[in-house]
C-alpha cells in the first residue's frame, strides 16, 4: 500500500524563519509532486522532481527529491505570511490511470508576521 | 484563460436531498478529475472521466454517486439521497492530453454541507 507520511503535521512560526517539512514513504516513486493549498482554495502545483537526489529552487523554496526516490523535503527561508497554507505532497498511484494521485495529509503551516 | 470553473462553491443539502456539483476544465483541457477532501483526511481520487467516457472510477464510492462528462457542457458530479458523511470539499481537476498528462490544475473546490 502507498502511503505518504508528512511531517510535521503543523508547524506555526514567526516571520524570517527556516523551516523544512518532509515527506516520506517506504514505495519508490518516479515522481513526485508538491502542492500549497491556501484556506478555501484548491491545490495548486509548485514543482515535480523526478530524479533521485535531485534539487530544484522556486524563490526561497528549496525541493529535494531522495536519492532512493522514497522521500522528499520542503525547505522555505526566511518565511513571510504568505508562504501561509496546506503543503501537500503527492505520487502518482501505482498501477492507476493518469491522474490518479495520492496525496499526503499535508503540512500545516502558519506564519505569524 | 479562465482556471478550472466549478460552481457552485458552497452547497447546503439536507439528507436524502441530490446534489450536483458542476466543473468545466480548462481551456485545451480533455482530461477531468474529481477528488474529494473530507475534514482531517487528505485529498482522495475519485473518478477520472474523457468527453463521453468514464476512464477510471476506482476511487467513487458504489453507491449514490455518478460523475459524466458529456460531449457538450461541464462535467458533472452527482452525489444521490445525501447522507452527513457526504460533507467534504469536492474539486475538479483538470490536463492536457499526452505529456504532463499528470500535471492537474484543480479549481477552487465545492463545498457541500448536509444537514
Amino acid at each position: 500500500t502507498q502511503l505518504l507520511e508528512q511531517s510535521p503535521q503543523f508547524l506555526s512560526i514567526q516571520e524570517g524563519e527556516n523551516l523544512t517539512v518532509y515527506c516520506n514513504s517506504s514505495s519508490v516513486f518516479s515522481s513526485l509532486q508538491w502542492y500549497r493549498q491556501e484556506p478555501g482554495e484548491g491545490p495548486v502545483l509548485l514543482v515535480t522532481v523526478v530524479t533521485g537526489g535531485e534539487v530544484k529552487k522556486l524563490k526561497r523554496l528549496t525541493f529535494q527529491f531522495g536519492d532512493a526516490r522514497k522521500d522528499s523535503s520542503l525547505h522555505i527561508t526566511a518565511a513571510q505570511p504568505g508562504d501561509t497554507g496546506l503543503y501537500l505532497c503527492a505520487v502518482g498511484n501505482l498501477g492507476g490511470s493518469q491522474g490518479n494521485l495520492i496525496f499526503g495529509k499535508g503540512t500545516k503551516l502558519s506564519v505569524k508576521p | 484563460n479562465a482556471g478550472v470553473m466549478q460552481n457552485p462553491r458552497h452547497l447546503v443539502r439536507r439528507r436524502g436531498q441530490e446534489a450536483r456539483l458542476r466543473c468545466s476544465p480548462m481551456k485545451g483541457h480533455s482530461h477531468v478529475y474529481w477528488y474529494r477532501q473530507l475534514p482531517e483526511e487528505g485529498l482522495k481520487f475519485m473518478v477520472y472521466l474523457q468527453k463521453e467516457n468514464i476512464i477510471d472510477e476506482s476511487g467513487m464510492p458504489k453507491e449514490r454517486f455518478s460523475a459524466e462528462f458529456p460531449k457538450e457542457g461541464p462535467s458533472i458530479l452527482r452525489i444521490q439521497q445525501v447522507v452527513r458523511g457526504d460533507s467534504a470539499a469536492y474539486f475538479c481537476a483538470s490536463s492536457r492530453q499526452g505529456p504532463g498528462a499528470n500535471v492537474l490544475t484543480f479549481g477552487a473546490g465545492s463545498r457541500l454541507t448536509v444537514l
